[in-house]
């Protein structure tokens, strides 16, 4: 089975702290992605990687930055956080590039950050 | 923007019984894929069903299946002989270029002894 593993479900910060989110996969998937989760809005893509070192600004960037040095590892940086981070968010991983495969994208079980 | 707009914000059932829950979604695409995840309280996102758009066939999986109108750009999900398990928020989702997912705002089924 495809395991994504996000390094903390529950993290409490103050504001302006610098936050890291960890995701690892262990299938070998090209492609990561890091998702938002608010009530009424669904899931927003924050930033994607296709490819070690390789990033792309999803829909909301703003206030959030990524890093993939290794292929199974992709963090989320929060630089200096603000109180509507405060948010659910869901790391997810699918194999191949940019056509081809399922589709189908793989989630951790999330980690549920607030921002006091 | 292209989007997905889920209608129903909640919706009720009672075990045993049908529930459709509605999807529309907008694309320049001719090619791609839509999905129904679930996620349980337990908040692990699982996938419940998947349709290519290229394929006519509606998509089934078990007691869970789709109605896609390609022109419409509708894909709808029907829970047939609902259980207490089927309880959670369900996603309708858009694939896009590099595996990318646009996701709707979500409807929660609550089932009903």
């Amino acid at each position: 089975d495809v395991k994504v593993t996000q390094s903390s479900r529950y993290l409490v910060k103050r504001t302006g702290e610098k936050v890291f989110l960890e995701c690892v996969q262990d299938m070998d998937h090209e492609n990561m992605f890091w998702y938002r989760q608010d009530p009424g809005l669904g899931l927003r893509l924050i930033y994607f990687s296709y490819d070690v070192k390789m990033k792309e600004k999803g829909d909301i960037p703003e206030g959030y930055s990524v890093s993939r040095e290794k292929k199974e590892r992709f963090s989320l940086i929060l630089e200096s956080a603000s109180t509507n981070q405060t948010s659910m968010y869901l790391c997810a991983s699918r194999p191949h590039g940019r056509v081809g495969g399922t589709g189908e994208l793989f989630f951790g079980e999330g980690s549920r950050l607030t921002v006091l | 923007a292209q989007t997905v707009t889920q209608s129903q914000p909640e919706m009720s059932v009672q075990e045993a019984e049908t529930v459709t829950l509605s999807c529309t979604y907008d694309t320049s695409e001719s090619d791609y894929y839509l999905f129904w995840y679930k996620q349980p309280p337990s908040r692990q996102m699982i996938l419940v069903i998947r349709q290519e758009a290229y394929k006519q066939q509606n998509a089934t999986e078990n007691r869970f299946s789709v109605n896609f109108q390609k022109a419409a750009k509708s894909f709808s999900l029907k829970i047939s002989d609902s259980q207490l398990g089927d309880a959670a928020m369900y996603f309708c989702a858009r694939g896009g270029s590099w595996g990318k997912l646009q996701f709707g705002a979500g409807t929660q089924v609550v089932v009903t002894p």
